[in-house]
């Protein structure tokens, strides 16, 4: 039981490039969600999928798009990458829909943007 | 609007210290109430939770009360080992949607 699985685990890009973190969960949860990591401001919420087939926007979207793939899969995607972007980016899921509920972390995607 | 605030790490500890790890809420309605954990090069994970008002969150020798009349929610544990030193983060949510929101993180070392 793999739980939440990211890919990858360490990236470094260029300004301007694009690029794709993936997740996957194998626990049938319905919400699934994309926060960023900073050093003194915790976890912020990026943008998340209530359930299959549905994304929201969270607290710092802009620079970021999302796919809900299927139940199992939620992507992030940074489509011209800024240096403003290097963070961990963690996704997380949950059973059930909105955020009462506990939360699975997978372990991380540190990524830099140079 | 709601918000987490936690007292500032790190936080350095002998081992068999006792621990408290203060976290104060803003919030409308009433919200769950949670702490994570995140050991090195880890995801979070959940470490306890309360749902309402006077309930007491417990594992692995950490306890937390939910304090509606303080707003807060502060970790505590008897006796601390090597093995908790960690990053923790307090967490509120269900108020308003589907958002939880994390506090700033408290890291915490402990030596032996």
């Amino acid at each position: 039981n793999a739980g939440v699985t990211q890919t990858p685990k360490f990236q470094v890009l260029k300004t301007g490039q694009s690029m794709t973190l993936q997740c996957a969960q194998d626990m049938n949860h319905n919400s699934m969600y994309w926060y960023r990591q900073d050093p003194g401001m915790g976890l912020r919420l990026i943008y998340y999928s209530a359930s299959e087939g549905t994304t929201d926007k969270g607290e710092v979207p802009n620079g970021y798009n999302v796919s809900r793939l299927n139940k199992r899969e939620f992507s992030l995607r940074l489509e011209s990458a800024a240096p403003s972007q290097t963070s961990v980016y963690f996704c997380a899921s949950s059973e059930l829909r909105g955020s009462l509920d506990e939360q699975f972390f997978g372990p991380g995607t540190r990524l830099t943007v140079l | 609007g709601n918000s987490v605030t936690q007292m500032e790490g790190p936080v350095t500890l002998s081992e068999e210290a006792f621990l408290t790890i203060n976290c104060t809420y803003t919030a409308t309605g009433y919200p769950s109430l949670f702490w994570y954990v995140q050991y090195p090069g880890e995801g979070l994970q959940l470490l306890l939770k309360a749902t309402k008002a006077d309930d007491k969150g417990s594992n692995k020798g950490f306890e937390a009360t939910y304090r509606k009349e303080t707003t807060s929610f502060h970790l505590e544990k008897g006796s601390v080992q090597v093995s908790d030193s960690a990053v923790y983060f307090c967490a509120l949510s269900g108020t308003g949607g589907f958002k939880t929101i994390f506090g700033a993180g408290t890291r915490l070392f402990v030596k032996a």
